[in-house]
């Protein structure tokens, strides 16, 4: 089993639906994040949530909105998304957001087609 | 400005041959660190190696060194002797600010996509 598990791997919805990517830490972290990987665009952070608390928030529209029920567990609904939302959604964890040498461990992604 | 650039979109390297893959950085913070990840086909981020702006030698991990040249703003990640499996997706990512500021904010390059050929 690997240490970051998300699901769905693949997911195609139309800009009206509503859906929720989950992702699941078992490496016993306690800061959970979200990225977004689009093509031919570099890694961007959209959210951080450390000790289930919402630390950061890198203005991110809100047709997203995570969730973070505990620290093993990370989710990201989405509503009314548009066809530029497209791309592989990655989610990571760390032990210690607030060390400097902090090294992510990251899932697969889910990557997301919104037509 | 781009606070990382990879210019090689693409590298091309013989089996058991060693490559290099550029990375230059922008930032006045004279704390940061500096890490490079593996992006396969399958798209997991694989973490390989770590060097901060205050470490003396430049860091190795087995078969991965980082050649940092502060002066200079780059941190090119060596692989050496390629194996085919070393073919995926490279990123060159940075996070600045001491501590609790930082909150995992990496900066990521636009990536180098490896092929390593038998």
């Amino acid at each position: 089993e690997t240490g970051v598990t998300q699901t769905p791997r693949h997911l195609v919805m139309g800009m009206t639906n509503k859906k929720s990517l989950k992702c699941e830490q078992h490496l016993g972290h306690n800061a959970m994040y979200w990225y977004k990987q689009s093509a031919k665009k570099p890694l961007e952070l959209m959210f951080v949530y450390s000790l289930e608390e919402r630390v950061e928030n890198n203005s991110v529209p809100s047709r997203f909105s995570p969730e973070c029920p505990n620290s093993s567990h990370l989710f990201l609904h989405l509503h009314t998304l548009q066809p530029e939302d497209s791309a592989l959604y990655l989610c990571a964890s760390s032990q210690d957001p607030g060390q400097f040498n902090e090294k992510l461990f990251f899932g697969s992604g889910t990557q997301l087609s919104v037509l | 400005a781009q606070k990382i650039t990879q210019t090689q979109p693409g590298m091309f390297v013989q089996e058991k041959e060693a490559v290099t893959l550029d990375c230059t950085y922008d930032t006045s913070d004279p704390s940061y660190g500096l890490f490079w990840y593996k992006q396969p086909s399958s798209g997991e981020m694989i973490f390989l190696i770590y060097q901060g702006s205050y470490d003396q030698q430049n860091a190795t991990e087995g078969r991965y060194s980082l050649n940092f040249q502060k002066a200079r703003k780059s941190a090119n990640l060596v692989i050496s002797a390629s194996q085919l499996g070393d073919s995926a997706m490279y990123f060159c990512a940075m996070r600045e600010g001491v501590g609790g500021t930082s909150y995992g904010k990496l900066t990521f390059g636009q990536g180098t996509i490896l092929t390593v050929h038998p």
